[in-house]
C-alpha cells in the first residue's frame, strides 16, 4: 500500500515552454502533498505543500507564479513549470500524505531537462 | 529549524563489509524518521520508517535505529554488496504547523567487489 506515481518520469523541454508533471496517490487519500526539488549534488528541498481544494503554501524563495500547483483531487496533484528555462532544470519529487501529520510517502521523481 | 546532517558524506568500503551510516538532527519533537536510497539519476527507493515510539527497524540487511533523545539515527549494512552503492538519504519531519521533511544531504556510498 501507499504508493505514489509521477508522470513523466523524464521529460525534455525547450526554454520558454510550459511544462506539467503529475503526482498521484494510488491506493490512499491524500489530504497534503508536498513537492521538492533536487539540484545536482545537493539535497532534496521543499518547494511547497498543497492541500486539497485550497491554495498551496510555498516555501521562501520559491515563486509561486512560476510552480503553479493544483490539488484538486485527493489522489492527484500537478505541478506546472511556466516559461521553464534551463536553471529550472532539475529533478522534481512530490510525496503525499494521509493528512497534515501522517507519513509522507514519496514518488519516484521526475527529471526536467529544459534546453 | 530542523537540520540534517549526514557522516560520513562518502564511504567506499570492500564487498563483504558491515557498515555504519549516520544521521544527526536538531529538532528531537519527531515523528518518524526515514531512511531512502537513490540510484544516481533516480528517484528515491523508501528502505526503512522507523515511527517515534520505536528504537530500531529491520529489513533483510539493513537495520536502523534511532534515538530521538540524542538527535540521532544509524543504519546498518550487514555483509555489504556492489549493488548497495547508491547515495543513502535521511529524512526527518519536523513538528510546528505541518510536516516538512528535512533531508540530510546523504552518504555516497560505494561497494567494491
Amino acid at each position: 500500500g501507499a504508493v505514489v506515481s509521477q508522470h513523466p518520469s523524464r521529460v525534455i523541454c525547450k526554454s520558454g515552454t510550459s511544462v506539467k508533471i503529475e503526482c498521484r496517490s494510488l491506493d490512499f487519500q491524500a489530504t497534503t502533498m508536498f513537492w521538492y526539488r533536487q539540484f545536482p549534488k545537493q539535497s532534496l528541498m521543499l518547494m511547497a505543500t498543497s492541500n486539497e481544494g485550497s491554495k498551496a503554501t510555498y516555501e521562501q524563495g520559491v515563486e509561486k507564479d512560476k510552480f503553479l500547483i493544483n490539488h484538486a483531487s485527493l489522489t492527484l496533484s500537478t505541478l506546472t513549470v511556466t516559461s521553464a528555462h534551463p536553471e529550472d532544470s532539475s529533478f522534481y519529487i512530490c510525496s503525499a500524505s494521509g493528512s497534515l501529520t501522517d507519513t509522507q510517502y514519496f514518488g519516484p521523481g521526475t527529471r526536467l531537462t529544459v534546453l | 529549524k530542523q537540520e540534517v546532517t549526514q557522516i560520513p558524506a562518502a564511504l567506499s568500503v570492500p564487498e563483504g563489509e558491515n557498515l555504519v551510516l549516520n544521521c544527526s538532527f536538531t529538532d528531537s519533537a519527531i515523528y518518524n524518521l526515514q531512511w531512502f536510497r537513490q540510484d544516481p539519476g533516480k528517484g528515491l527507493t523508501s528502505l526503512l520508517l522507523i515511527q517515534s515510539s520505536q528504537r530500531e527497524q529491520t529489513s533483510g540487511r539493513l537495520n536502523a535505529s534511532l534515538d530521538k533523545s540524542s538527535g540521532r539515527s544509524t543504519l546498518y549494512i550487514a555483509a555489504s554488496q556492489p549493488g548497495d552503492s547508491a547515495t543513502y538519504l535521511c529524512a526527518v519531519p519536523s513538528s510546528g504547523g505541518y510536516q516538512k521533511v528535512t533531508f540530510g544531504i546523504g552518504t555516497k556510498l560505494q561497494v567494491i567487489p
